[in-house]
């Protein structure tokens, strides 16, 4: 079963420090990944799209990794903000350009206090 | 505005009654999209618009729900006989769907509750 798993859970850190989060996908055929930002009520907005000939691709703080031969991505996010609190969510396509085949992970839920 | 909209934000309704519910998807995107969303899921596909037709419906859990879509811009969400289990937020997507743009972008969504 295609599924694509992410940690931590939960997680909190303080403002202006660094954080990482995780993504584990055996999806297959994989196309591309996507690395969503969630707020609380709102719709996700997407951060990232990567296919797997990419390693890495940045959107100002944030910094996503894939390693297509061991299915595992991770979202970096730099000097953080207050405003960085919402849920990541690891999306994973196995074919390309059908968003309506998305697998969908749980998503890490991030709480930057003062 | 330039983004997605839904309307409305909040739909309290009794079980057993019919809403609808509906997306403004961004101006030129010929794709939509809708999914279900329930507290700590990821969001849940149903329905996916290419243009006017509903190119893949898989996703609908029943006959109680139905989507249209019949000037390929605005598309409406409509759910019968509603049930308890059927309050979720209701998000609905666009996108333009040409290789290699096949960016979805995401309205606020509508919190139907189910009482």
């Amino acid at each position: 079963k295609n599924q694509v798993e992410q940690s931590p859970q939960s997680l909190i850190i303080l403002e202006g420090k660094n954080c990482t989060l995780q993504c584990n996908y055996t999806v297959s055929p994989f196309s591309n990944l996507r690395w969503y930002k969630q707020d609380t009520g709102r719709g996700p907005v997407s951060l990232t799209i990567m296919t797997f000939s990419e390693n890495t691709k940045s959107n100002g703080r944030y910094t996503a990794t894939l390693d297509a031969d061991t299915k595992q991505s991770s979202l970096h996010i730099t000097a953080s903000q207050l405003s960085d609190s919402a849920s990541y969510i690891c999306v994973v396509s196995g074919s390309a350009g059908i968003n309506r085949k998305l697998i969908w992970g749980l998503g890490t839920s991030l709480a930057v206090n003062p | 505005g330039a983004g997605v909209s839904q309307t409305p934000s909040n739909k309290v309704t009794e079980k057993g009654k019919y809403v609808e519910l509906r997306c403004d998807p961004i101006s030129g995107h010929t794709a939509l999209y809708w999914y279900r969303q329930s507290l700590g899921q990821g969001p849940e596909f149903l329905i996916y618009f290419q243009g006017t037709g509903a190119a893949d419906d898989s996703g609908l859990p029943n006959d109680r729900f139905f989507a249209v879509r019949p000037e390929g811009s605005v598309s409406t969400l409509k759910i019968q006989r509603t049930e308890r289990g059927d309050s979720a937020v209701y998000l609905c997507a666009s996108s333009l769907n040409r290789f290699g743009s096949y960016e979805q972008y995401f309205g606020p969504g509508t919190r139907l509750t189910v009482t």
